[in-house]
């Protein structure tokens, strides 16, 4: 099955700075990556998705890329504020539904004010 | 609009003690989802299930069963609780679709086996 791997497991950043979680998957046929947010103590919630037709998507301070050959996608939030600390999750899937829906081990954000 | 709703919220088992986790959704979603998360680890799949009557296996399902009798209701049953399996359990639906395939979560239920 699909082997995704995520780092780093921490990062902290000044508040304002940008901040990069990558992301690496193993099965080529992958072709739906999002990305979670995690507050603490809450539920995962999914912040921006990319599909593999698709090499760059922005949403405001948050961009995702993908590199298909390489198979490797990341997450960039820029001028992060203290609220986007959280721990932030990728996956992998290559169904139109979430039942193989592969997570990433997490990335502990903490943004420093 | 409640979204998905898990019950309850935490539990303390003793080995060998059995309990089923609810989960149910009003969203009208065809997909639900049961996942674990251990500390400092992602989300683990354990079942599935793409319609009322239709469940199965996902990475992690040993020690865990399921059912789907109606599309709002999806509970997870552990028969003999083991200390492995204390853990975070998320309960998730989607709508399969092409276009809308975003995972909606529950709160979480924390499990601890003693």
């Amino acid at each position: 099955g699909e082997n995704v791997e995520q780092h780093p497991s921490t990062l902290s950043v000044q508040e304002g700075d940008s901040a990069v979680i990558k992301c690496t998957y193993s099965d080529s046929a992958s072709n739906y990556f999002p990305w979670y947010k995690q507050e603490l103590g809450k539920r995962p919630q999914l912040i921006i998705d990319i599909r593999s037709n698709v090499g760059e998507k922005k949403d405001q301070r948050i961009a995702v890329t993908l590199n298909k050959t390489a198979k490797h996608f990341s997450l960039h939030i820029t001028e992060t504020q203290p609220e986007d600390s959280a721990v932030y999750f990728c996956a992998a899937s290559w169904a139109a539904g979430a039942n193989n829906l592969f997570f990433g081990t997490g990335t502990r954000l903490t943004v420093i004010p | 609009n409640a979204g998905v709703t898990q019950t309850p919220k935490f539990r303390i088992l003793k080995i060998g003690q059995s309990m089923t986790l609810q989960c149910t959704q009003d969203m009208n979603h065809n997909y639900m989802y049961w996942y674990r998360q251990d500390p400092g680890m992602g989300l683990k799949l354990i079942y599935y299930s793409v319609g009322a009557g239709i469940t199965d296996k996902g990475e992690v399902p040993n020690g865990y069963n399921v059912s789907r009798s109606t599309t709002e209701d999806f509970p997870l049953r552990l028969e003999l609780a083991a200390p492995s399996q204390t853990s975070v359990y998320f309960c998730a639906s989607s709508y399969s679709r092409q276009s809308n395939t975003e995972a909606f979560f529950g709160q979480g239920t924390r499990l601890t086996v003693v």
